[in-house]
Parts: structure tokens; sequence; C-alpha cells
């Protein structure tokens, strides 16, 4: 199975802190995006980074790649209330499915 | 921002009776995508549509289950027959082009029907 799998499964953070939260993954992938699904809600795409990346910013998203581990981490700076959510991981490698991982739940504290 | 819209928010339906959940995919996007979470598992694909046919789909998107681009805008996902295990979160979701072509391109998601089968 190439499904991610994401760690810490749960994060508890004071409001102002970072957070970071990690990916591992089975197989070669293409790229591999980060999403945020808030309660109940749909996924919201964040970031992509692609295969032959390292890391990528955007915002006060930083996202990383380490091919040779396969894995990734997504580092939130300066974390809000409204950070509160669940974060995925998504891999694909020749196909257009997505391979979704079990996500991090974290928990912004104000 | 054009966004993914998905019709209706929840659906309560009987084992055995037939549902179709409906989505509208951003306007000039090409790829079509049912991806479903059953509560508190991970997200699971389900199928990828193009060109008015499926391109892939995966073991759960067995034959009860059939997908549609019935005009120029909708995109449905049926399911024939409904059983309790089916009762989940479904998303459509939608890209530009897809990872084959070369341009990986983000996918987006609707916000999900919630399907209770009782």
């Amino acid at each position: 199975s190439q499904q991610g799998e994401e760690d810490p499964q749960a994060l508890s953070i004071q409001e102002g802190e970072n957070a970071t939260m990690n990916c591992s993954y089975k197989t070669s992938i293409n790229n591999l995006q980060w999403y945020r699904q808030n309660s109940g809600r749909g996924l919201v795409h964040l970031i992509l980074i692609r295969s032959n990346e390292r890391e990528k910013h955007s915002g006060r998203l930083r996202v990383t790649l380490d091919t040779s581990k396969k894995s990734s981490s997504l580092l939130i700076t300066a974390s809000r209330a409204a950070d509160t959510a669940s974060y995925f991981c998504a891999t694909s490698n020749t196909g257009n499915q997505f391979y979704f991982g079990t996500g991090t739940s974290l928990t912004v504290i104000p | 921002e054009p966004e993914v819209t998905q019709t209706p928010s929840h659906q309560v339906t009987q084992m055995g009776q037939e549902v179709i959940l409906r989505c509208v995919p951003i306007s000039n996007h090409l790829y079509f995508y049912w991806y479903r979470q059953i509560l508190g598992q991970k997200v699971e694909f389900l199928v990828s549509f193009y060109n008015n046919e499926i391109s892939e789909k995966s073991e759960i998107f067995d034959d009860q289950f059939s997908v549609e681009r019935p005009d120029g805008s909708n995109f449905t996902l049926k399911i024939r027959s409904t059983k309790l295990e089916d009762s989940a979160m479904y998303f459509c979701a939608s890209s530009e082009a897809s990872i084959r072509q070369g341009a990986w391109e983000t996918q987006y998601f609707g916000p999900g029907t919630r399907l209770l089968v009782l």
C-alpha cells in the first residue's frame, strides 16, 4: 500500500507555538500534497511539493520532503486557534488517485 | 474563487434504496473524482473520470456504483442498492489536468455529502 501515515495522531499546542506534523509513505511518488479538514467538512488544499523539491513555503506553512526517507513534514508557524483541524498528506505515483494518510488532529488552545 | 459544490449536504436512506449524489466541479476542470471517508477512517479513492469515461477505479467501486456526467456541469455518483457499510462522507473533487500528462494539478474537493444508510 502506498498510503501515507501521519504522526503524531493528535497534537495539542498553545496559540503562538509551532506545530510539526510528519507523513511517511511506502512507495515512490511523483508529488505529495497536504490537506486540511475541519471537523465534518471538506478537504482544503494547503500545499503541493514535487518529488524533485526538498522544501516549500506558503505563508505560515513550511513543507519538507525527503524522498530517500519517504517522509514529509508540515510545519505551521505561529499557530492560531483557527488552525485547529485535521491535517492529511496525500501521495500519488502514476495514477490519478490520491492515497491519504490517517491524519493528524491538531488542537490549538487560545 | 471557484469551488466544487455538492448536493445534498446530508442524505438519509433505507438499506436497498438507490441514492444519487451530485457534484458541480470547477468549470474549466477536466478530471473528476469521488472519494469517501467512513467516520474516523482514511479518505479513500473511489473513481476518476475523464472525457466521459472512467479512467481509474478502486476495489471499493463495485457494480453497485456508477458515475455519470449527465450534462456540461454536473457529475453524479449513484449507489444502486445501498448497504449499511456505504454510510460515509462522500467527497467530489476536480482537477485541471491529470498526473499522467506530467502536469500534476491539485485536486479541489467539495464540502462532501454525508450519507447515512439505515
